[in-house]
C-alpha cells in the first residue's frame, strides 16, 4: 500500500452512537493531521499530531476525540455527534514535524460522515 | 483573522482555452503558499509549494507566481483539458506553522 488511507470511506450514525475514523500513513512521515471540510467551506485543520505528540487542537469540541499510537496511525475518536457535524474528514500527513518545513501534505481520500 | 480568498468560485471553460484565478492571502508573517489539486472523489494533491517573492513555478501546463509583498499568486492553465477539471485549493502558510486554507476554485473543462 501506497499513500495515506483512511476507512472508513462513508459512515453514517446516529447522535447516540459511538464510533471511529483511522488512517494510516505509509510514507515515514513524522506529523499527521485531521481536517473537517464541510460544504461550501474551506478545510479547517482539527488537530495536528507531530512526533506522536497533539501540537495543534484547533477549538475542537470533546465529542471529537484524536488518538496517534504510533507515527503510521491516526485515529479520530467520534461521541454524541450533532448533525451539523456531517462533513468530508480529511487525514493529511507531512514528512517534518509541524512547523519544521514547508512541506507539502498529503491527504488520504477522507471519510463521509453522516450524523442521523 | 486570516483570510484566504479565492476567485473566482467557479469556471467554467471549453478544451482549448487558457485560465486562470487568484489566491489572496495575508502579506505578513508569510512563510510559504501551498496550491492543491482536488479531483471529486480522490485526495487532494500537491502542486507547487512557493516560498519566495516573485517565484514562478511551472508542472506541464499549469504554473503559479506568487507576490508576497502585496499578497497574492495566480494559478494559470494553459489550453484547458478535460481532466484539469478539478477544484484548485490556496493554502496560506504562516510562520506559526498553520496551513489556512482557501476555499477553492472549481474548474469545469468542457469537451
Amino acid at each position: 500500500e501506497t499513500g495515506v488511507t483512511q476507512t472508513p470511506r462513508h459512515l453514517v450514525m446516529g447522535m447516540t452512537n459511538k464510533k471511529s475514523l483511522k488512517c494510516e500513513q505509509h510514507l515515514g512521515h513524522n506529523a499527521m493531521y485531521w481536517y473537517k471540510q464541510s460544504a461550501k467551506k474551506p478545510l479547517e485543520l482539527m488537530f495536528v499530531y507531530s512526533l506522536e505528540e497533539r501540537v495543534e487542537n484547533n477549538s475542537v469540541p470533546s465529542r471529537f476525540s484524536p488518538e496517534c499510537p504510533n507515527s503510521s496511525h491516526l485515529f479520530l475518536h467520534l461521541h454524541t455527534l450533532q448533525p451539523e457535524d456531517s462533513a468530508l474528514y480529511l487525514c493529511a500527513s507531512s514528512q517534518f514535524p509541524w512547523g519544521g518545513s514547508t512541506g507539502e501534505l498529503f491527504f488520504g481520500e477522507g471519510s463521509r460522515l453522516t450524523v442521523l | 483573522i486570516l483570510n484566504v480568498e479565492q476567485s473566482p468560485q467557479s469556471l467554467h471553460v471549453q478544451e482549448g482555452d487558457s485560465t486562470n484565478f487568484t489566491c489572496s492571502f495575508p502579506s505578513s508573517n508569510f512563510y510559504a503558499l501551498h496550491w492543491y489539486r482536488w479531483e471529486t472523489a480522490k485526495s487532494p494533491e500537491a502542486l507547487f509549494v512557493m516560498t519566495l517573492n516573485g517565484d514562478e513555478k511551472k508542472k506541464g501546463r499549469i504554473s503559479a507566481t506568487l507576490n508576497t509583498k502585496e499578497g497574492y499568486s495566480y494559478l494559470y492553465i494553459k489550453g484547458s483539458q478535460p481532466e484539469d477539471s478539478a477544484t484548485y485549493l490556496c493554502a496560506f502558510h504562516n510562520q506559526g506553522g498553520k496551513l489556512i486554507f482557501g476555499q477553492g476554485t472549481e474548474l469545469s473543462v468542457k469537451p
